[in-house]
């Protein structure tokens, strides 16, 4: 059974850099993608984009693209989402969630298991 | 405006029916992109509770089920139960986003 385990609730303030973490295990048939969904206290879920571990391909939504940047270590089997400079808007709930992968050319296209959610706080 | 168009809220009370609708465009769910819901219950991480408009994933209850109708989807619990109060997403992929994935707004169902 595949899992992800996120990494701890972060603060920190305007202007630093973060990088969380989503560790997946428990995938035999390979991880497939690794994706990004925000989520501000209480609003609805926001796609940010996805990773391929296997070669670390990555899409990003346009409204994400440019502000985080996605990146993975397969040797520790570990998918991460960065910020160069975080801003106060940025204070949400993060979510990392598979996309499970093609097998003998079908694809699947919902995402499923979710990690616990990293909450990220940015002060002023 | 999200490109998939869900209910703010829906309620019902123990034992009733409850329909969750998701209306999508031609450039979702009528360019043939499959649908699928997640459940967040209060605190937690979304979990898969449809696929590919209507397939139950495992350790999801009979009560769930969901379908399609031209360009929108629906999420049916027959018999709602408390434990089923949460908000409720649905997912697709949209052609307007270079086929990348949409959530709907998400609906808040109460049961009272």
């Amino acid at each position: 059974e595949v899992q992800l385990v996120q990494s701890g609730a972060e603060v920190k303030k305007v202007g630093e850099s973060l990088k969380i973490a989503c560790k997946f295990s428990g995938h035999r048939l390979g991880i497939g993608w690794i994706g990004w969904v925000r989520q501000k206290p209480g609003k609805g879920l926001e796609w940010i984009g996805f990773i391929f571990p296997k070669d670390s391909d990555t899409t990003y939504s346009p409204s994400f693209q440019g502000h985080v940047t996605f990146s993975a270590d397969n040797s520790i089997d570990t998918a991460y989402l960065h910020w160069r400079a975080l801003q106060a808007s940025d204070s949400a709930v993060y979510y990392c969630a598979r996309r499970p992968p093609c097998d003998n050319g079908l694809c699947y296209t919902w995402f499923s298991p979710w990690g616990q959610g990293t909450r990220v706080t940015v002060s002023s | 405006q999200s490109l998939l168009t869900q209910p703010p809220s829906v309620s019902g009370a123990p034992g009733q029916t409850v329909n969750i609708v998701c209306a999508g465009t031609v450039s979702n769910i009528g360019a043939g992109f499959e649908v699928h819901w997640y459940q967040q219950l209060p605190g937690a991480a979304p979990k898969l509770v449809m696929s590919r408009f209507s397939s139950r994933p495992s350790g999801v209850p009979r009560r769930f089920s969901g379908s399609k109708s031209g360009t929108s989807a629906s999420l049916v619990i027959t018999g709602v139960q408390p434990e089923d109060e949460a908000d409720y997403y649905c997912q697709s992929y949209d052609t307007t986003l270079n086929n990348d994935v949409v959530f709907g707004g998400g609906t808040k169902l109460t049961v009272l």
